[in-house]
C-alpha cells in the first residue's frame, strides 16, 4: 500500500524568505508520480508542481521546486521568496488512480 | 470556462436525507474522482472511474453511489445522511489515472453540513 506522511502540522516563515516543507512516502511501485498541491483558505485545491520517480533532475516551476531524493523517499516542497498569498494548506500526494495525500502543512508566512 | 465544475457549492440537509452531488469536467479527461475532505483537511479517496468504469471504491459505505453517465460526468449520490458525513467532498478528473504522471484537476468542492 501507498503511504504519503507529512510530518509537520505548522509552519511559519517571513516574507520573502525560503521554507521547505517535508514530505515521505512508501511505495513498492517501481515507477510513482509525487505532486504538491495548494490549499489557499478560499478552499480550492490547485496543482503545484509533479516529480517522476526516473526523473534526475529535481523539479522546478517557478518560485515552487521539489528536492527528490530517492534512496530516502523524500520529496521535499521549497518555496523560494515567500509571499504572503503563499500562506495555505499545502499537500504531498501520491498519483495514480489511487492517488494518496499527507495530512497536509499549515504554512503561514509573516509579514 | 471552468474546467471542473461541481454543483451545488452548499448543501445543509437534515440526517436521513438523500442527497446528490453533481460533477462535470470539460478537459477531455479519462479520470474522474471523489475525494472526501474532513474537518481537520485530511483528504481521502472514495472513489476513481476510468471511461465510466469503477476502478477504486475505496471502502465507502453503501449509501454513496457514484455514477458516470459519460466519461465527463461523475455524480455522487448519498443515501441516509448521517451527520458523519459532513465534510468537503471534492470531485477531481486526470488526464489517465493509469499514467502516475497525471495531476489531478479539482472542483471547488461541496460543503455537505448533516444536521
Amino acid at each position: 500500500a501507498q503511504k504519503i506522511t507529512q510530518t509537520q502540522p505548522g509552519m511559519f516563515v517571513q516574507e520573502k524568505e525560503a521554507v521547505t516543507l517535508d514530505c515521505t512516502y512508501d511505495t513498492s511501485d517501481p515507477s510513482y508520480g509525487l505532486f504538491w498541491y495548494k490549499q489557499p483558505s478560499s478552499g480550492e485545491m490547485i496543482f503545484l508542481i509533479y516529480q517522476g520517480s526516473y526523473d534526475q533532475q529535481n523539479a522546478t516551476e517557478g518560485r515552487y521546486s521539489l528536492n527528490f531524493q530517492k534512496a530516502r523517499k523524500s520529496a521535499n516542497l521549497v518555496i523560494s521568496a515567500s509571499q504572503l498569498g503563499d500562506s495555505a494548506m499545502y499537500f504531498c500526494a501520491i498519483g495514480g488512480f489511487k492517488t494518496i495525500f499527507g495530512a497536509g502543512t499549515r504554512l503561514f508566512v509573516k509579514a | 470556462d471552468t474546467a471542473v465544475s461541481q454543483t451545488p457549492k452548499y448543501l445543509v440537509t437534515q440526517m436521513g436525507n438523500d442527497k446528490s452531488i453533481k460533477c462535470e469536467q470539460n478537459l477531455g479527461h479519462d479520470t474522474m474522482y471523489w475525494y472526501k475532505q474532513d474537518s481537520k483537511k485530511f483528504l481521502k479517496i472514495m472513489f476513481s472511474y476510468n471511461n465510466k468504469e469503477l476502478i477504486i471504491n475505496e471502502t465507502v459505505p453503501n449509501r454513496f453511489s457514484p455514477k458516470s453517465p459519460d466519461k465527463a460526468h461523475l455524480n455522487l449520490h448519498i443515501n441516509s445522511l448521517e451527520l458523519g458525513d459532513s465534510a468537503v467532498y471534492f470531485c477531481a478528473s486526470s488526464q489517465d489515472g493509469i499514467n502516475w504522471d497525471s495531476p489531478l484537476h479539482f472542483g471547488n468542492g461541496t460543503r455537505l453540513t448533516v444536521t
